[in-house]
């Protein structure tokens, strides 16, 4: 099992709609978690860090499910400009640090 | 303020042969990290560095990769002899501090194909 997993997508949504999605993580230890934004051809940036409490910014939410080890995106009245890869960055703290990308979520959205 | 900087930014060789990227940080940042991306495929890191110390290198090819920080600021990756499985975006990145838990800032990467 890899260490961080996400549905590779691609996730097609109607603009204005409502689309979430989940990124697991195998390794209780994980300490820092992140969702990153990567639009096609361009370098990654952070979207938002996630944090036990959740957070909120915008049109983005970011959840923390320790007990089930799952992090989520969820992404309200979706505009065009939405349409990128999601990837959900893992930071694993026990022995040594080590911080862990997953394969990304694509999503396109339809105008 | 400057973001990461890398070059170049397009690299094409034959296997077999020598390659090198080199990476500014931003400044004051003493995290640096290489990443190897394959299309369809989320960054994997190659080393990270605090200041001039490689921290993590296990997911380093010794046997053809290197890299090198030598005052602490800018980096050098190398691969040498190339192979046609190297072709990739090779991303460098920086944060400030001395934990990955930081967020962290790519540079623009540099394509590199193999033929």
């Amino acid at each position: 099992r890899k260490e961080v997993e996400q549905d590779p997508g691609p996730f097609n949504v109607p603009e204005g709609a409502t689309v979430a999605f989940n990124c697991t993580y195998s390794n209780s230890a994980s300490q820092s978690f992140f969702w990153y934004r990567q639009d096609c051809r361009k370098e990654p940036k952070l979207l938002m860090s996630v944090y036990s409490s959740g957070n909120e910014d915008g049109r983005f939410t970011a959840q923390l499910n320790r007990a089930s080890q799952y992090i989520s995106l969820l992404i309200r009245d979706s505009k065009l400009s939405d349409s990128a890869t999601y990837l959900c960055v893992v930071n694993r703290m026990n022995r040594d640090d080590k911080i862990i990308f997953g394969k990304g979520t694509r999503l396109h959205i339809l105008p | 303020e400057a973001g990461v900087v890398q070059s170049p930014r397009y690299k094409i060789i034959e296997k077999k042969q020598p390659v090198a990227f080199w990476c500014n940080p931003i400044s004051g940042h003493n995290t640096l990290y290489w990443y190897l991306q394959n299309l369809g495929q989320g960054p994997e890191l190659l080393i990270r560095y605090e200041n001039e110390e490689a921290v993590d290198d296990s997911q380093l090819p010794k046997d053809r990769f290197s890299a090198e920080r030598l005052k602490g600021v800018d980096s050098t990756l190398k691969i040498q002899p190339a192979e046609l499985g190297d072709s990739a975006v090779y991303l460098c990145a920086s944060s400030p501090g001395l934990t990955p838990a930081n967020e962290q800032f790519f540079g623009p990467g540099t394509r590199l194909t193999v033929l």
